[in-house]
């Protein structure tokens, strides 16, 4: 079965930097692009960028262009994303997602909620 | 950037309603349009694919249509687990979501 386990819960001041990982399991790590998705409080989903595990390359939406980070370990078969220079506008649940038969994303995280308060 | 507008952005709707979304590009996406659905405290799930496909698992109730720039995402007979809110999403050049539809119990 193919799985997403997303790390828990994270507060963090403003200014900072947060790391969310999202391991997977089920299949092999590099045959899909990992995207990542935000959805803030009473807001739609806004898509954040993707990183293809095969090589490092890396897509991002221009809003978060500059302070978005994603990487790929494949030894760990982990991906991870770094929000950086962070703001009460960045409280919001992150998810990763997969496309495994499109390009629609059929697979998600469980989501990770990052609070931004000082 | 493509932009994609759903409406309406709230619907209120009884038990065995038929129900439409719809969703409009900004520019043609031929068919590269998904469907979601989101329940608080869940991640989204897909349910239509390549603007008319059926996700494996999702009930037959559900069907979409649709190409180039207008979508419309149809409920043939609301049931109480529909009660959520749906996104639509062209990925036909970068990803870009609708601000999404609530189906709210009338």
């Amino acid at each position: 079965e193919v799985q997403l386990v997303q790390s828990g819960a994270e507060v963090r001041k403003p200014g900072t930097t947060v790391k969310i990982s999202c391991k997977i399991s089920g299949y092999t790590f590099t045959d899909y692009y990992m995207h990542w998705v935000q959805q803030a409080p009473g807001k739609g989903l806004e898509w954040m960028g993707l990183v293809d595990p095969e090589d490092g390359k890396t897509i991002y939406a221009e809003k978060f262009q500059g302070r978005v980070t994603l990487t790929a370990d494949t030894s760990t078969d982990t991906a991870y994303m770094d929000l950086s220079s962070l703001t009460s506008e960045d409280t919001a649940v992150y998810y990763c997602a997969i496309p495994t038969m499109t390009d629609a994303f059929d697979i998600w995280g469980q989501g990770t909620m990052v609070t931004v308060s000082s | 950037d493509i932009q994609m507008t759903q409406s309406p952005s709230t619907l209120s709707a009884f038990v065995g309603d038929r129900v439409t979304i719809t969703c409009r590009a900004s520019q043609s996406i031929s068919r590269s349009l998904a469907w979601y659905q989101r329940k608080p405290g869940k991640a989204p799930k897909l349910l239509i694919y390549k603007a008319s496909s059926l996700e494996s698992g999702v009930p037959s109730r559900f069907s979409g249509s649709g190409s180039g720039t207008e979508f419309t995402l149809t409920i043939s007979s609301l049931q109480p687990d529909d009660f959520a809110t749906y996104y639509c999403q062209q990925y036909s050049s970068s990803w870009t979501f609708g601000q999404g539809t609530k189906v709210e119990i009338k």
